[in-house]
């Protein structure tokens, strides 16, 4: 059971936006932390899309942008293209566990 | 830029220790925090533990009894040893540098790009 839920799976055609959900409590996310989101394409290493709560490192498309209100945060994808297909990771901190990367359970985006 | 590169034995026997070395190139180890982080396969990310260049280190209270960490600073190297292992430890272990040292605004990047261990006699 991850510290930060996440949905299993969303789906949207190209073209389309779709957001992802990062639900956690008051002792992370609402808490104040940061809420970091990262993009795992199929057989490769977790990459970093969104750092603090709603910045873009150098060469991630301005499609992909991410939001914190109260206890949970978003993702938001516009424009969705089939190289967008992957599993989706928020991380945050969690003051009750000491633990320095606490993550969501994943969730599964698919291109229809 | 900085690159990371984990490395270490695919097969581990249970009850043995795990023992995982990461080589960071393009840039100094020095002045970072350095993280372990695995994925059992289909699963989701579990974070490990951090070691700084001091050899200062945090673990993951769930783990903390089996693990070590250790840093090399001359061979721009840092390591992971997860005793007693079992089957549930079979997965897919990254490393990757801590972008700031306050641990509650901290994220991960960049990462190794992983190395699957098995825990199997």
């Amino acid at each position: 059971q991850s510290v930060l839920t996440q949905p299993p799976s969303v789906s949207g055609a190209p073209g389309q936006r779709v957001t992802i959900s990062c639900t956690g409590s008051s002792s992370n996310i609402g808490a104040g932390y940061d809420v970091h989101w990262y993009q795992q394409l199929p057989g490769t290493a977790p990459k970093l899309l969104i750092y603090g709560n709603s910045n873009r490192p150098s060469g991630v498309p301005d499609r992909f942008s991410g939001s914190k209100s109260g206890t949970s945060a978003s993702l938001a994808i516009t424009g969705l293209q089939a190289e967008d297909e992957a599993d989706y990771y928020c991380q945050s901190y969690d003051s009750s566990l000491s633990g320095w990367g606490v993550f969501g359970g994943g969730t599964k985006l698919t291109v229809l | 830029q900085v690159q990371l590169q984990e490395s270490g034995p695919g097969l581990v026997k249970p009850s043995e220790t795990l023992s995982l070395t990461c080589t960071v190139s393009g840039g100094s180890i020095s002045s970072y925090y350095w993280s372990w982080i695995r994925q059992p396969a289909g699963k989701g990310l579990e974070w490990i533990g951090r070691i700084y260049t001091s050899g200062s280190t945090n673990y993951n209270p769930s783990l903390k009894s089996r693990v070590t960490m250790s840093v090399d600073t001359s061979k721009n190297q840092f390591s992971l040893k997860l005793s007693s292992v079992t089957a549930a430890d079979t997965a897919v272990y990254y490393c990757a540098r801590d972008s700031v040292s306050i641990a509650a605004r901290n994220w991960f990047d960049p990462w190794g790009q992983g190395t699957l261990v098995t825990v199997s006699s």
